[in-house]
């Protein structure tokens, strides 16, 4: 199974920073990576895809980066909406795999 | 617009079986790859099962051999049939759609609200 290691496990952030989360396979996945947006009470929200693909409807201010096994979400500027967890898939294989999640508190 | 909607949740003993439900609008079960991922109390998101357009199936090692995901074309409808239940089943229970016109099927672009299992005596 391909393990995904997401990290920090939480950061503290204020509204117009730029926050970056990263995310390791433990094998290549080439560029199968999505990114997922979760917020309280409510269902994920596909942001990224094949690790840099922008999701219709997502604010431009979501970028992914990667392939192989390292992989980086960025937030240029954190807007209040924005604070919630994320969440990295491989979608290279099965099992589908998630990583643990990143919680963007203030 | 392209909705899924679950059912089928509740408090269940352990050892118990339960069958969840997800009715979709919008797009066709069976043109699609369709799946459900469950999330623990606190936790973080874990894939449970898939079923291709093809009608194949797999399974995470945690749920084989007691789970079973299905659906029926003229209801639209997925489903999850849960048996032998275990307190670590306790999660709340997503259907989604594999979206096959990205690279990977693997993509989840549309999810239902979800529905809650308790497996508790």
């Amino acid at each position: 199974d391909i393990q995904m290691t997401q990290s920090p496990s939480s950061r503290s952030a204020s509204v117009g920073d730029r926050v970056t989360i990263t995310c390791r396979a433990s094998q290549s996945i080439r560029s199968y990576l999505n990114w997922y947006q979760q917020k309280p009470g409510k269902a994920p929200k596909l942001l990224i895809y094949d690790a840099s693909s922008l999701q219709g409807g997502v604010p431009s201010r979501f970028s992914g980066s990667g392939s192989g096994t390292d992989f980086t979400l960025t937030i240029s500027s954190l807007q209040p909406e924005d604070f919630a967890t994320y969440y990295c898939q491989q979608s290279y294989s099965t099992p589908i795999t998630f990583g643990g999640g990143t919680k963007v508190e203030i | 617009e392209v909705q899924l909607v679950e059912t089928g949740g509740g408090l269940i003993q352990p050892g118990g079986s339960l069958r969840l439900s997800c009715a979709v609008s919008g797009l066709t079960v069976t043109s699609n790859y369709m799946t459900w991922v469950r999330q623990a109390p606190g936790k973080g998101l874990e894939w449970v099962s898939i079923i291709y357009s093809g009608g194949s199936t797999y399974y995470a090692d945690s749920v084989k051999g007691r789970f079973t995901i299905s659906r029926d074309n003229s209801k639209n409808t997925l489903y999850l049939q849960m048996n032998t239940l275990r307190a670590e089943d306790t999660a709340v229970y997503y259907c989604a759609r594999g979206d096959c016109g990205r690279t990977s099927c693997y993509t989840f672009d549309c999810w239902g609200q979800g529905t809650l299992v308790t497996v508790s005596s």
